[in-house]
């Protein structure tokens, strides 16, 4: 199995915030990492696709980047609405895994 | 699309959890398509369960290979997810979900509400 690491867990952030997610692979996944964004009692919402492509409804402030094994997730100018928890995960194999979440949490 | 899933929320130890999930607005035949199976244990992250795809062809967790079957339904637009011999850690809220697959894409972009599964005598 491809292992998929998430850092930092939690993550302390203040409204207006530019913050950072990190998400490292076991090994090569290319661009094949995608990221959800989790609210409590909800179901996953897609974000970022294609380590980098926004899905269609994603306000823009929300951005992907990295290929091969590292990979980052920004959201600039952190808004209420964003304080939740992150999933990255692999779907370069077909067994596919999730990170283990980054909560975003109020500072 | 739409997914609306349906289930006990109640499973007895040793038992045999089915889930369902309708589709609507969409074909579960047909299309580049996986139908997913997501799991979550309280306070745990997200645990991919498998899938199978529009033509049929299935992929499971390794760690739950074993106990897991997932099956298409196409006169009824469903699809549906079985475990076997439930334990305590399989007590979770079980997603269904729809994930797009081409050359250069692979994603899970809608999303059903979930069941909550406890497992308990």
């Amino acid at each position: 199995d491809i292992q998929m690491t998430q850092s930092p867990s939690p993550l302390s952030a203040s409204v207006g915030d530019r913050v950072t997610i990190t998400c490292r692979a076991s090994q090569n996944i290319n661009n094949y990492l995608n990221w959800y964004q989790q609210k409590p009692g909800k179901a996953p919402k897609l974000l970022i696709y294609g380590a980098s492509s926004l899905q269609r409804g994603v306000l823009s402030r929300f951005s992907g980047n990295g290929s091969g094994t590292d990979f980052t997730l920004t959201i600039d100018s952190l808004q209420p609405e964003d304080f939740a928890t992150y999933y990255c995960q692999q779907t370069y194999s077909a067994s596919r895994t999730f990170g283990q979440g980054t909560e975003v949490e109020v500072k | 699309v739409q997914l609306q899933q349906s289930g006990p929320g109640l499973v007895k130890p040793s038992e045999t959890l089915s889930l369902a999930c309708s589709v609507s607005g969409g074909r579960v035949s047909g299309g580049n398509y996986y139908w997913s199976w997501i799991r979550q244990p309280p306070g745990k992250p997200l645990e991919w369960v498998g899938y199978i795809s529009s033509s049929g062809s299935t992929s499971y967790n390794p760690s739950l290979k074993s106990r897991v079957s997932i099956s298409a339904h196409t006169p009824e637009n469903q699809f549906s997810l079985n475990v076997n011999f439930m334990t305590a850690a399989d007590t979770a809220v079980y997603y269904c979900a729809r994930n797009w697959v081409d050359e250069t894409s692979d994603y899970m972009d809608v999303w059903g509400e979930g069941t909550k599964v406890t497992v308990s005598s």
